[in-house]
């Protein structure tokens, strides 16, 4: 399986900063087609996941536009420009490109 | 909107069955892949299953081949989940969604516990 590691695993931020989470996958996520399936998802406090990027960079409907989503081959990187309260909760990175999909463990982003 | 709605959760002893449900509405269902995905207490996302967009096709992750069918009945815009044979390590919250995680269920708990 393709193993996603992310980095850093707790991430206090001040309201009004930038954060950053990388991951890193343990094979290429090109996909045959030339597409990238390299996803992030947002799960606060007692919810159900929310994508917020797909295909490495794309927002989702409805996404702020202070998250971005870089990255290519085996390392992308989640930013957030400016971190709101709303924005606590749990983030994970994941592969659709070879199955099983797998996901990272997930950073756990908090108010200092 | 589309929504998601998982049931059948609960409470089972080892060795036994549920039937999860997911009531699919706001797309069209049966032009889409669909999955499982599970949330043990505390832990991270496991994906466990997907069915093409016409149920010819499944896939299963490891840990419950043999144990878990994926099924989908697509005039009922309804997802299924058999889990037979479960063990304690299958608790966990499962989340039915669609594509590629474009939208999620609320979850619904299974517990095995003696």
């Amino acid at each position: 399986d393709v193993v996603m590691t992310q980095s850093p695993l707790s991430l206090p931020v001040t309201l009004g900063q930038p954060a950053s989470i990388s991951c890193r996958s343990s094979q290429s996520l090109v996909y045959s087609d030339g597409n990238t399936y390299l996803n992030w998802f947002q799960q606060r406090p007692g919810q159900s996941p929310r994508r917020l990027i797909y295909k490495v960079s794309n927002r989702d409907s409805g996404v702020p536009d202070r998250f971005s989503g870089s990255g290519s081959g085996t390392d992308f990187t989640l930013k957030i420009s400016r971190v709101e309260a709303e924005d606590v909760g749990v983030y994970y990175c994941m592969q659709g490109t070879h199955w099983p999909w797998t996901f990272g463990q997930g950073t756990k982003v908090e108010i200092k | 909107e589309v929504q998601l709605v998982e049931s059948g959760g609960g409470l089972v002893q080892p060795g036994g069955s549920l039937r999860l449900s997911c009531a699919a509405s706001g797309f069209a269902f049966s032009t889409y892949w669909m999955h499982w995905v599970r949330q043990a207490p505390g832990k991270g996302l496991v994906w466990v299953s997907r069915i093409n967009s016409d149920g010819s096709s499944t896939t299963y992750t490891d840990s419950v081949k043999g144990r878990f069918t994926i099924s989908r009945d697509n005039a009922k815009n309804t997802l299924y989940l058999q889990m037979n044979s479960l063990r304690a390590e299958d608790t966990a919250v499962y989340y039915c969604t669609v594509g590629l995680g474009d939208y999620w269920g609320q979850g619904t708990l299974v517990t095995v516990s003696s």
